[in-house]
């Protein structure tokens, strides 16, 4: 059954407190890894996408990578603007989405 | 680029009224959109996907003769709730793939069934 799953569920961090969160996956075929941020109320931000295993994207104090079985997202030293939830979500076929629950990030000043 | 609007951003209703939802694509043709319900604190929850031009495929447990979705121009889908009811309160949100498969999501809309 294909699944995506998110850990933590939540992460407290203080400012400056670099972390990573993790999305894992087991698909039968993976054609993109997707994540997003969204703010209470309001609808997910892009953030990136990842095609194949060994690809790393970076934006600000963010960086995604993926493997062949998760994708984690690094957060170097992070500011309370970070704070949200953070989605990901797995591209099977083309319009087949597989969305994680997220991570809810605080970031602590 | 790649901006996706919602109107309204929220709305209040009366039992057993309908309620039209829009969602545009600004900059980019979409050519398939797709409709999600959130509630408070879970993630989303797919309702249904829809191409320019063609009947939308509802997710299995979605009423398709109660959420009635439109996607008449590359640009624009339109979700119509009937007969609201106050369990159908929830955030309505869309988005939209052009050239890429990249999700594009609209900010999102409030609805309260009174």
């Amino acid at each position: 059954e294909d699944q995506v799953t998110q850990s933590p569920e939540a992460l407290r961090l203080q400012e400056g407190e670099s972390s990573s969160l993790n999305c894992s996956y087991t698909v039968s075929g993976l054609r993109g890894l997707f994540w997003y941020r969204q703010d209470p109320g309001k609808g997910p931000e892009f953030l990136f996408t990842l095609y194949s295993a060994g690809e790393e994207k970076e934006k600000e104090r963010l960086k995604a990578t993926l493997t062949k079985k998760e994708s984690f997202l690094h957060i170097t030293a992070p500011k309370p603007e970070d704070s949200a939830t953070y989605l990901c979500a797995v591209q099977i076929t083309g319009n087949q989405f597989y969305f994680g629950t997220g991570t809810s990030l605080t970031v602590i000043p | 680029g790649a901006v996706v609007s919602q109107h309204p951003s929220w709305v209040i209703c009366k039992s057993g009224t309908s309620v039209k939802i829009e969602c545009r694509s600004l900059d980019f043709q979409a050519t398939t959109m797709f409709w999600y319900r959130q509630f408070p604190k879970q993630s989303l929850m797919l309702m249904a996907t829809s191409n320019e031009g063609s009947k939308a495929t509802y997710e299995q447990g979605v009423e398709k003769d109660k959420f009635l979705i439109n996607h008449a121009s590359l640009t624009l889908s339109t979700l119509t709730v009937t007969s609201a009811h106050p369990e159908d309160s929830s955030f309505y949100i869309c988005s939209a793939t052009g050239l890429t498969d990249t999700q594009y999501f609209g900010p999102g809309t409030r609805l309260t069934v009174l």
